[in-house]
């Protein structure tokens, strides 16, 4: 079946200790994103990658990295979590950009305490 | 700036019609989306246009006039289950997708 798949999906944590959430797609896809969410600001793009890599800033990437060592994976790295990344977040994979339909994972819901 | 908008909040009832819609302002444009999203759960894809006109898609059709910014989803013979929040998203010149903040639709019996 193809998916996206993302792992914790619920994650309880306490500020400055690292953490990483991890995505993997078994499609070949090319892009792999991640988006966080929050009340009435919808999704927010934090980083991209169009292929092995290569990685790219989305608009809200500060506190966040990522890494693309094989396709499939996309790991979102939190070096040092703070209260303010407390959110919804979503990991996407897509053939390419642009008219391409983008696939997600069911999510994980991150708390920082 | 770039700035996609939508009604925060919509309510319908069973068995209508509703049209969420959706203005745009961006930097080019390459094709509008509209996923649906549950509560708690992931964005899945609706539609997507990119030329002007009307696609049908079921009980479910978009429309998209490029010269006025704006597109619409359309729902007919509204189901409990269309109850969800319905993302528009506008791929821009450099072929980024540019999120709204998302309609949430009520469904009423």
């Amino acid at each position: 079946e193809a998916q996206v798949t993302q792992n914790p999906r619920y994650l309880i944590t306490v500020t400055g200790k690292k953490l990483t959430v991890t995505c993997s797609q078994n499609m070949n896809h090319e892009y792999m994103s991640w988006y966080r969410q929050d009340p009435g600001l919808g999704l927010r793009q934090i980083y991209y990658s169009m292929n092995v890599e290569v990685t790219d800033k989305g608009d809200v990437p500060e506190g966040y990295k990522v890494s693309r060592k094989e396709k499939r994976n996309f790991p979102l790295i939190l070096e040092s979590p703070s209260p303010n990344q407390t959110s919804l977040y979503f990991c996407a994979s897509s053939p390419g950009t642009g008219e391409n339909i983008q696939y997600f994972g069911a999510g994980t819901r991150l708390s920082v305490l | 700036g770039q700035n996609i908008d939508q009604p925060t909040e919509m309510t319908a009832t069973e068995g209508a019609i509703v049209q969420i819609n959706c203005t745009y302002q961006t930097s080019g444009f390459n094709g509008l989306f509209w996923y649906q999203q549950h509560a708690g759960e992931a964005p899945t894809f609706l539609s997507y246009n990119v030329l002007d006109g009307l696609e049908e898609k079921g009980r479910f059709s978009s429309f998209l006039s490029r010269s006025k910014g704006y597109s619409y989803l359309l729902l007919k013979e509204l189901q409990m289950k269309d109850s969800a929040s319905y993302l528009c998203a506008v791929v821009d010149s450099n072929y980024q997708l540019i999120w709204g903040a998302g309609t949430k639709l009520i469904i009423k019996p």
